[in-house]
């Protein structure tokens, strides 16, 4: 079976431009996880997802927002990047919306230059 | 959400016993500890979770105390294949999935 797929693996952007990452769970996950990870430090979570709607948010600024498709497939936009923003952008999948063991996908890491 | 500490970092050899400990003084009532491990430039694997004594499957155990205050993390003949960081973590089953990663102990293995 597939595990949890990210695309693009890398990304390079300049500030203030916009980005788009993709995410698909494994197959029968219904949950979908967003995390960002800093070199040096542990992964910081962004947003749940769960039956296409918003289970939790992280203390993010409103220039990152998420959505989950019909297929649980889920997107992750972030404006406006800052150079703080250059990170590893983790996806989890989970069976249902509150297991802690969640499945993460290799990441997008992002440059922002 | 209960903080969880860690050492920074551990060196151990080849074929020897690692433990891992976690000190978790805040935890809730309705926390599970779990572990994740997690190589560079990969996406964390969880490992092992438990609530209370001990729990053992096919790559560690994990023992933890009646008071739950601390926790310890045994990967047992560890490899070179081991040195990656390890994450503690208190987590609510049932609350979401949000996990708070601390910045983990990062294990190294060597010949």
């Amino acid at each position: 079976d597939a595990g949890v797929t990210q695309s693009p693996t890398h990304l390079i952007k300049t500030r203030g431009q916009h980005v788009t990452l993709r995410c698909s769970p494994i197959s029968g996950h219904k949950s979908v996880s967003w995390y960002q990870q800093v070199l040096g430090q542990g992964p910081q979570f962004i947003f749940q997802y769960y039956e296409k709607e918003e289970r939790g948010r992280g203390n993010f600024p409103d220039r990152f927002s998420a959505r989950q498709f019909p297929n649980y497939s889920s997107e992750l936009n972030v404006n406006a990047l800052l150079l703080g923003d250059s990170a590893l952008y983790l996806c989890a999948s989970s069976l249902v919306g509150t297991d802690n063991e969640q499945f993460f996908g290799p990441g997008t890491r992002l440059t922002v230059l | 959400l209960a903080k969880t500490t860690q050492p920074i970092s551990m060196d151990s050899y080849e074929g020897q016993e690692v433990n891992i400990t976690c000190s978790h003084n805040n935890i809730a009532t309705n926390d599970y500890i779990t572990w994740y491990q997690q190589f560079p430039s990969q996406g964390p694997r969880f490992i092992i979770q438990g609530y209370k004594t001990k729990v053992t499957n096919e790559v560690a155990s994990l023992f933890i105390p009646a008071d739950r205050k601390s926790s310890t993390l045994s990967l047992p003949r560890v490899s070179l294949s081991d040195t990656a960081v390890y994450y503690c973590l208190a987590s609510f089953t049932g609350g979401g999935n949000k996990l708070t990663f601390g910045t983990g102990t990062q294990l190294k293995v060597e010949l």
